[in-house]
This record gives structure tokens, C-alpha cells and sequence, in this order.
């Protein structure tokens, strides 16, 4: 069961920036920090963004997290065709005493 | 270059056991957390089970009469069995690496825990 929200879609032309957001509660974002996953539809998901605003290694600084409140968001900027995937938010929930998932958005490259 | 492979059996009949196994190459299971994630198809992910280096473990509470996740140190393996299944069980399962740890702000702990290192994935499909 997803508990944080995000929007389903979003889209962008090349070179364009695009933000996602992730919206939760005080038991998951509010309390914890937030990770970002990229998954290309048939494949595994792949860490993008960790403790928030974090890059693993070899992932472009074009990706980059901000999070407020009960609220995160994932901007890619100079969006590139590649790009084309489904994000997910995820986060420690103290309540649940376990993980929590984002409803997912597939950005599109027009 | 630490790596993750998984196998198991991909059709089952409603009722049976889901029995999924994760091997780790290239690293140690040492010092970090192990765990199963779902997708249903066309849905989103779902947190299954976590297991720590010292084999205790954290059921979702929506799956944890039906949940058992172990570890083998000798084998460098994780394991995972669901019985039961049914047709609402049909999904891709991962196994993957979770880096955790946390930290204080100002007297509150938030824990910081990211899934790095993922399994290719194997699709267990319910059906009689």
C-alpha cells in the first residue's frame, strides 16, 4: 500500500527542468529521510537520490532532492531522453515500524 | 562490485509457497540489512520483509502472518517464503541491500535507510 503521494505524470521537452513531489506525514518524511528510486519500465528500481538531497556515485547532478516539512521533491534539470522512467519516493515510517512507498510518476520526454 | 541474484519459482498455484533465495557476490552480509520488496503489475512497490546481519527480522504487519524471511552467513544467502498465496500475491519480487543507519536533530532520531543495490527481479505469477 502506497502512503505517499505523488503525482501520476509529468513531462517535459528536452533540456527542460521537472519537479515531482512526494507528499506525506509527520511519521515518514516529517521524521525520516527521504529516497528517490528510478526504475525503466522491465527493470529494477535504482537508487537516485539518498538522505534527502544525496547522490550516489555515478548518478548526474542534473538529478537533485529537497525536502520540507512532510514534503519532498526530485527535480531533474536539462531533462534528456534517457530520463524516461518512473520515479518513486520511499521513507522510514515510524508509525508502520517499517518502509513506505510514493504512488510512483512516469515522466515522459515529449 | 557487489551484486545480487535471486531465484525461484515463478508460477505457483493459489495455496502453495513462495520460496525466493538472494545470493550476494562481490560483498559480505555483514553490517548491513537485507530485504524483499514487491510490485504488483502495473502498481507500485511494496516493502515485504527486512532482515539485519543478526537475523532478526521486520514483517509488513499486512503480510506477517503469512512472512518468513532467514539468512544463511555460510552461503552468503537470504531467503524468503510466503505460503498461502493467492492471485493478489502475483507480482515482480526484488531482493535488495539496505544502507541504514540515522542521526540526531536537535534531540529527535531520524533514521536513514536506502535500498542501494538491487536484485534483477523474478515475476511469481498465482494461478490455478
Amino acid at each position: 500500500q502506497s502512503v505517499l503521494t505523488q503525482p501520476p505524470s509529468a513531462s517535459g521537452t528536452p533540456g527542460q527542468r521537472v519537479t515531482i513531489s512526494c507528499s506525506g506525514s509527520t511519521s515518514n518524511i516529517g521524521r525520516n529521510t527521504v529516497n528517490w528510486y528510478q526504475q525503466v519500465p522491465g527493470t529494477a528500481p535504482k537508487l537516485l537520490i539518498y538522505s534527502d538531497d544525496q547522490r550516489p556515485s555515478g548518478v548526474p547532478d542534473r538529478f537533485s532532492g529537497s525536502k520540507s516539512g512532510t514534503s519532498a521533491s526530485l527535480a531533474i534539470s536539462g531533462l534528456q531522453s534517457e530520463d524516461e522512467a518512473d520515479y518513486y519516493c520511499a521513507a522510514w515510517d515510524n508509525s508502520l515500524n517499517g518502509y513506505v512507498f510514493g504512488t510512483g510518476t512516469q515522466v515522459t520526454v515529449l | 562490485q557487489v551484486q545480487l541474484q535471486q531465484w525461484g519459482a515463478g508460477v505457483l498455484k493459489p495455496s502453495e509457497t513462495l520460496s525466493l533465495t538472494c545470493a550476494v557476490y562481490g560483498g559480505s552480509l555483514s553490517g548491513y540489512n537485507w530485504i524483499w520488496i514487491r510490485q504488483s503489475p502495473g502498481k507500485g512497490l511494496e516493502w515485504i520483509a527486512e532482515i539485519i546481519h543478526s537475523g532478526s527480522t521486520n514483517y509488513n504487519p499486512s503480510l506477517k502472518s503469512r512472512v518468513t524471511m532467514s539468512l544463511d552467513t555460510s552461503k552468503k544467502q537470504f531467503s524468503l517464503k510466503l505460503n498461502s498465496v493467492t492471485a493478489a500475491d502475483t507480482a515482480v519480487y526484488y531482493c535488495a541491500r539496505v544502507v541504514s543507519g540515522g542521526y540526531s536533530d536537535s534531540g529527535i532520531y531520524r533514521s536513514r535507510r536506502a535500498f542501494d543495490i538491487w536484485g534483477q527481479g523474478t515475476m511469481v505469477t498465482v494461478s490455478s
